[in-house]
């Protein structure tokens, strides 16, 4: 089956930093890519919805100046949390929609995200 | 998308069958039932789904009721590779963003 990326794995950095998040498709193209946020022991929240060439949509209640999303090629989207506190350590997903089968969508394998 | 409602855990003994209910009583005529699992740190793997008719594939099967107000997603013979959080989403295609509901953390027991 299709296959997405996420680089890095783990990530660990220092409050007040900012960190970059890259989301892959390997073998197909992604108009859109979403990413979520999983705490420890909850379910995967929706954070945003990105497309290729436009700017993110948001669910209500994420910060757009804090969680920067850019989708500049139909392979790649990148998540940045900005000046990242230990409250933005989570679990961070992403998946694509397959731009050739809109109906499919794949799973990155995740970015464990720790901020100390 | 109509709401899920899953138990929130459920053990079962590894080589048995692990049978997953789902209750979906407000699904629309045009809403897809999807099975997603999640292993421990990992992303969600996609598993089946299906309109209203049985599914079976390598991995599981999808009993959809009549009504298709529920369904029951069928590990035939579970294994410890098994044990992982099973998502039941209700969607009309799954081109589009996911909401995930609690799921159900399943336990193999050796």
């Amino acid at each position: 089956g299709a296959v997405v990326s996420q680089h890095p794995s783990w990530v660990i950095c220092k409050s007040g930093t900012s960190v970059k998040i890259e989301c892959r498709s390997l073998d197909f193209q992604a108009t859109t890519m979403f990413w979520y946020r999983q705490f420890p022991k909850q379910s995967l929240m929706l954070m945003a919805t990105s497309n290729e060439g436009s700017k993110a949509t948001y669910e209500q209640g994420v910060e757009k100046d804090k969680f920067l999303i850019n989708h500049a090629s139909l392979t790649l989207s990148t998540l940045t949390v900005t000046s990242a506190h230990p409250e933005d350590s989570s679990f961070y997903i992403c998946s694509a929609r397959d731009r050739s089968s809109y109906r499919e969508q794949y799973f990155g394998p995740g970015t464990r995200l720790t901020v100390t | 998308d109509a709401k899920t409602t899953q138990p929130t855990s459920m053990d079962c003994a590894e080589g048995r069958a692990a049978n997953l209910p789902c209750n979906h009583s407000t699904i629309s005529g045009n809403e897809y039932v999807y099975w997603y699992r999640q292993i421990h740190s990992q992303g969600p793997q996609y598993i089946i789904h299906g309109l209203k008719n049985n599914k079976t594939n390598e991995m599981a099967s999808l009993i959809i009721t009549e009504d298709r107000k529920s369904s029951t997603l069928i590990l035939p013979h579970a294994t410890l590779r098994d044990t992982a959080v099973y998502y039941c989403i209700v969607r009309v295609d799954a081109g589009n963003q996911f909401y995930f509901g609690t799921g159900t953390s399943l336990t193999v027991i050796p």
